[in-house]
């Protein structure tokens, strides 16, 4: 299996812009989890899916930031309009159940 | 609230060294546990997991961890660090409560192990 996979791997943006996020989830995997890394508050779930559904979005910062997940291959994470303290890593992680989370490469943000 | 505790944030060995990193977790109830690492510009990994059976785990790259239910404890230990062990390590926890509970991450360790 491939893995995970993130797209962009790189972004930089400017403030005010949209950012749109990809991640395609391990197949047969039906949690998909959106985190944030920075080093000031580590590791944060901003939301997480199951069979396609928004299950705890009480993570995500504020209405700028929107995640979708329109099939069970595919979820966007959108920061519209960003902001330079939205620069992080973002990462993707699918499981099985309340298996162990399979992460992907991250999206490393620069908001300029 | 549930919560992961890592008591040490940032911890300097010298290869050889032994290594323990502490894990405590706030639940009553039963809990899968597990330790991930994250080595500099990567994203993380799982380095062990423990679901039920044997509370000593063994995982990859020589790592180990024991379960202790009373402690609700999951200390992470390796025998001889290697420099190639410098690396950001996270205990996380998932506690059962009925329907799907969402792993619980700690804050992190980093580990920056000297030759």
């Amino acid at each position: 299996d491939a893995g995970v996979i993130q797209s962009p791997r790189h972004e930089v943006t400017e403030m005010g812009q949209e950012v749109t996020l990809r991640c395609k989830p391990i197949s047969g995997h039906d949690y998909l989890f959106w985190y944030r890394q920075t080093m000031m508050r580590g590791l944060e779930l901003l939301i997480y899916f199951n069979n396609n559904v928004p299950i705890d979005d009480s993570g995500m910062p504020e209405d700028r930031f929107s995640a979708k997940m329109p099939n069970a291959s595919f979820s966007t994470l959108k920061i519209q309009p960003s902001e330079p303290r939205d620069s992080a890593v973002y990462f993707c992680a699918s499981s099985l159940a309340a298996g162990e989370l399979f992460f992907g490469e991250g999206s490393r943000l620069t908001v300029l | 609230a549930q919560s992961v505790s890592q008591h040490n944030h940032h911890v300097i060995l010298s290869e050889a060294a032994s290594l323990e990193l502490g894990c405590n977790y706030s639940y009553g109830g039963t809990v899968n546990l597990f330790w991930y690492v994250q080595y500099p510009g990567q994203h993380l990994q799982l380095l062990l997991k423990y679901f039920s059976g044997d509370p000593l785990v063994k995982g990859i790259k020589g790592f180990e961890a024991e379960f202790i239910k009373s402690k609700f404890s999951f200390n992470l230990r390796k025998p001889s660090v290697q420099w190639s062990d410098t690396a950001e390590y996270f205990c996380a926890v998932i506690p059962f409560s009925g329907g799907y509970n969402k792993l619980i991450f700690g804050a992190g360790t980093r580990l920056a192990v000297h030759p």
